[in-house]
């Protein structure tokens, strides 16, 4: 079965510690792979899109990657503000998207 | 350009009633998706209009329905609502809903069923 995991479930860094999140997927026909940021009671807000292995994207502190089976989203010295919900979403046969849980993430000053 | 917008922002209801909610995407998007999210699943796709027709459709029960009008405003009904139902629904929506189509999110509507 297709499917999308997220890990980890939740991360704690000190305002400039850089790290990363990971999404993998098992989804045959791979489309697109986008990320999303989600704030408390908000809906999910745009970040990248990602269309084919070795693809990478770039904003501000944040860099998106991609392999055949798995998307990095890669957060140099974060701050405070970096505080999200961090979403991945695959698309493939079609236009359905597939959501993984998601990544809480608390950046500490 | 406006964003995606929903309404109502916050919904209480009653086990057993009805709701509908309604999303007015992105001026020139004509697909429209759906989605409910809560805590414990993460966001569930619900279904998704593209040109006032249900393209695709998540694995939800009946009681729950959509449709899409002409100028691509959509609505998301739920009937006899249970306990269960109580999330966050979103809507998004993309410019031709073809290959490789960024969604955009609106707000969101947080249903509560008490």
């Amino acid at each position: 079965e297709d499917q999308v995991t997220q890990s980890p479930e939740a991360l704690r860094l000190q305002e400039g510690e850089s790290s990363s999140l990971n999404c993998s997927y098992t989804v045959s026909g791979l489309r697109g792979l986008f990320w999303y940021r989600q704030d408390p009671g908000k809906g999910p807000e745009f970040l990248f899109t990602l269309y084919s292995a070795g693809e990478e994207k770039e904003k501000e502190r944040l860099k998106a990657t991609l392999t055949k089976k798995e998307s990095f989203l890669h957060i140099t010295a974060p701050k405070p503000e970096d505080s999200a919900t961090y979403l991945c979403a695959v698309q493939f046969r079609g236009n359905q998207f597939y959501f993984g849980t998601g990544t809480s993430l608390t950046v500490i000053p | 350009k406006a964003g995606v917008t929903q309404t109502p922002r916050y919904l209480i209801k009653t086990r057993g009633q009805q709701v509908t909610l309604s999303c007015s995407p992105i001026s020139g998007h004509r697909s429209v998706s759906w989605y409910q999210q809560t805590p414990g699943q993460g966001l569930q796709f619900l279904f998704e209009y593209f040109s006032e027709t249900q393209r695709n459709k998540g694995n939800f029960p009946g009681r729950f329905s959509g449709r899409q009008f002409s100028n691509s405003r959509s609505e998301m009904n739920v009937s006899t609502l249970e306990l269960g139902d109580s999330a966050l629904y979103l809507c998004a929506s993309s410019s031709a809903g073809g290959f490789t189509d960024t969604q955009y999110f609106g707000p969101g509507t947080r249903l509560t069923v008490l």
